[in-house]
């Protein structure tokens, strides 16, 4: 079976300071790819996907993804992280194919930005 | 456009007692989905519809729940003879035909006394 794992429960950043959150994941063929966040009292958001192609994937607000076929992994980046960046982070996988498919998601990583 | 709305924002009931929530996707987009989120189990699949398809149940937890959608659009998740383990945010997501960017609503937070 598909599965998606996040090692980090919980990162503290400073302000300014750069981010990696880490997904791996296991399944027989390379799946679709996610990042969601998730605000306290909110909905998630969809920061970035892979499907195919460039391996270097540019989000929304300043976050990108390095899908990493060798080593199963699609990390989340930010060079700067600000205040506002603090939520949970969940990264989430489909099988890859053309019709809808449901979402598997990652445990989540919290995480929190000191000032 | 408007994005995908749920109904209530939050539902405290007794154990024991029925509750409805409700999905409101984006236009046009034909498969709808339902997840919930609690503390000891993260985010889990609950069913999804895809057009006019039988939809994906195998998420559902027990036979309490049910899920159905009206015309194509707006869904209802009912749960009935509610425990206390129902307790959960139950998150809605939408997404367009052969297209797997779901998009989702702001949950319903149901607290089952």
């Amino acid at each position: 079976a598909q599965s998606v794992t996040q090692p980090d429960i919980h990162i503290t950043v400073s302000e300014g300071a750069s981010l990696e959150l880490r997904c791996n994941y296991s399944y027989g063929a390379t799946p679709y790819l996610f990042w969601y966040v998730q605000s306290p009292g909110q909905g998630l958001q969809l920061l970035l996907k892979y499907f195919s192609g460039d391996t270097l994937v540019q989000g929304i607000k300043g976050f990108e993804a390095e899908f990493k076929r060798s080593q199963s992994s699609f990390n989340l980046r930010k060079p700067s992280v600000h205040w506002s960046d603090a939520a949970e982070y969940f990264c989430a996988v489909v099988p890859p194919s053309g019709t809808a498919s449901k979402l598997t998601f990652g445990t989540g990583t919290r995480l929190q930005v000191t000032l | 456009g408007a994005g995908v709305s749920q109904s209530p924002s939050n539902k405290v009931t007794e154990k024991g007692k029925d509750v409805e929530l409700r999905c409101d996707p984006i236009s046009g987009h034909t498969a709808l989905y339902w997840y919930r989120q609690s503390l000891g189990q993260g985010l889990e699949f609950l069913i999804y519809f895809q057009g006019n398809s039988a939809p994906d149940k195998s998420g559902l937890p027990s036979d309490r729940f049910s899920a159905e959608r009206t015309g194509g659009s707006v869904s209802t998740l009912t749960i009935q003879r509610t425990q206390q383990e129902d307790s959960a945010v139950y998150l809605c997501a939408s997404s367009r035909p052969h297209y797997n960017e779901q998009f989702f609503g702001p949950g319903t937070r149901l607290t089952v006394l």
